[in-house]
């Protein structure tokens, strides 16, 4: 199947870390995304990692990926209000340049 | 650099009409992909092209095509429009098609509403 499942909603206090999870289901996934909406715009690519690497990091932001789990999670770290949007877990399978979207997790700053 | 541009940013059809949507992807891109992102979900795959010529297609109906013309930029039609056509339709640029476009930037989109 084509599924990429993650959580709808989460919120966070400002200055402190927010983990969003995310399980995808094709095997033959080569990059996994995080992408970035903000109201009324587009998608921001923040950072992939290729299917053969553990984790990445850069800057505030830091990918794990459990192969075996089919499991992708994104660290931010230091939350700030600005980080509030929409984020997209998504996948690139290995037969085509598709990239499959999850429906997105809503992050919500608290003060 | 100009990152990838979209026309229009919003648009109103009715039912039954055709519509155009149009891309410029990054300089230097090579490949477009569109995307339909409807309200509350994440974007659904509609298209690939590369070099003109059409890489992938994802699950929509023969109401929806598009084309690259030879500097890069895409059109995306949808004839017949129905109401649930109404969405966010994406442009990502890419600089290599298939197997390497793996750095996908988006645009920020057209929004179509069809009454």
């Amino acid at each position: 199947g084509e599924d990429v499942e993650q959580s709808l909603f989460l919120s966070v206090r400002e200055g402190d870390s927010s983990v969003i999870n995310c399980t995808y289901t094709d095997s033959s996934s080569t990059y996994l995304y995080w992408y970035k909406q903000e109201p009324g715009a587009g998608l921001q690519l923040l950072t992939y990692i290729f299917s053969n690497m553990d984790m990445k990091q850069d800057q505030r932001l830091t990918v794990l990926l459990n192969k075996k789990d089919k499991h992708l999670s994104l660290r931010i770290a230091d939350t700030q209000t600005g980080d509030s949007a929409i984020y997209f877990c998504a996948e690139m399978q290995d037969r085509d340049d598709k990239i499959i979207f999850g429906k997105g997790t809503r992050l919500h700053i608290l003060p | 650099d100009a990152g990838v541009t979209q026309s229009p940013t919003h648009l109103i059809k009715t039912r039954g009409q055709q519509v155009t949507l149009r891309c410029s992807p990054i300089s230097g891109h090579k490949s477009v992909s569109w995307y339909q992102q409807v309200l509350g979900q994440g974007p659904q795959f509609i298209f690939q092209y590369y070099e003109k010529e059409e890489r992938g297609r994802g699950n929509f109906p023969d109401r929806f095509s598009a084309r690259q013309f030879p500097n890069y930029s895409s059109e995306l039609n949808v004839n017949a429009l129905l109401l649930g056509d109404s969405a966010l339709y994406l442009c990502a640029s890419s600089l290599v098609g298939r197997g390497d476009s793996y750095e996908q930037y988006f645009g920020p989109g057209t929004r179509l509403t069809v009454t």
